[in-house]
């Protein structure tokens, strides 16, 4: 089946520190991949997305590359701020056919808990 | 333009009641995914309605049902209450039209079990 798999956590840094968190994923199909930010106590809100191989999402300063030869979508920032401690989900959804409309449902990581300092 | 919202906000059940969730889509979308997440843990998918029907299941039993009405709003049930169904409770929306697109969420319904 579809897995998605996050690197551990917490992960804790300073003020306009570089931020690397690492996600990998096997799929049954052809995977559109989705980094989620929730923030404390509210729902998830979608980051970036790539929909196939080498496209680069981007929002906000964050960035990731699908790569497919390493079934990988690392998420990176530059330089972090306080307001970007959050818990950051790594997703993936492949596309499903029936009764000529596509579905598709999100596989989701474990989540990595990000806390920057001033 | 509102996003998703849901109803309640937060629940206290007791073992072995029943509860319903109540979920309206963003403005545009016909789609409603329903996720449970456990505390600490990524959310699980427990199904999707589109056009009043269940198209999708996830790894969840008959305990958990849904519905979709006609103007795209959704209610996710769950009967004989386990203390193992506390859990942040997520609706998803998306447009169907033109195939899958990304899913927008709602703030969930955090519902305990005692």
């Amino acid at each position: 089946g579809d897995s998605v798999t996050q690197m551990e956590g917490p992960v804790t840094l300073s003020e306009e520190a570089f931020l690397t968190i690492n996600c990998t994923y096997t799929a049954t199909g052809y995977p559109s991949l989705f980094w989620y930010v929730q923030y404390p106590g509210e729902g998830l809100q979608l980051l970036l997305k790539a929909t196939k191989a080498d496209d680069k999402g981007s929002n906000k300063g964050f960035e990731a590359t699908y790569r497919k030869e390493t079934t990988s979508f690392h998420l990176e920032k530059g330089s972090v701020q306080v307001s970007d401690s959050a818990v950051y989900f790594c997703a993936l959804s492949v596309r499903l056919y029936a009764g000529g409309t596509s579905y598709g449902k999100l596989t989701f990581g474990q989540g990595t808990i990000l806390t920057v300092h001033p | 333009d509102a996003g998703v919202t849901q109803s309640p906000t937060h629940l206290i059940k007791t073992r072995g009641q029943q509860v319903t969730l109540r979920c309206s889509p963003k403005s545009g979308h016909d789609t409603v995914s329903w996720y449970q997440q456990a505390l600490g843990q990524g959310p699980q998918f427990i199904f999707q309605y589109y056009e009043e029907e269940e198209r999708q299941r996830g790894n969840f039993p008959d305990r958990f049902s849904g519905h979709q009405f006609p103007n795209y709003s959704s209610e996710l049930n769950v009967n004989a209450l386990l203390l193992g169904d506390s859990a942040l409770y997520l609706c998803a929306s998306s447009p169907i039209a033109g195939g899958f697109r990304e899913q927008y969420f709602g703030p969930g319904t955090r519902l305990t079990v005692t």
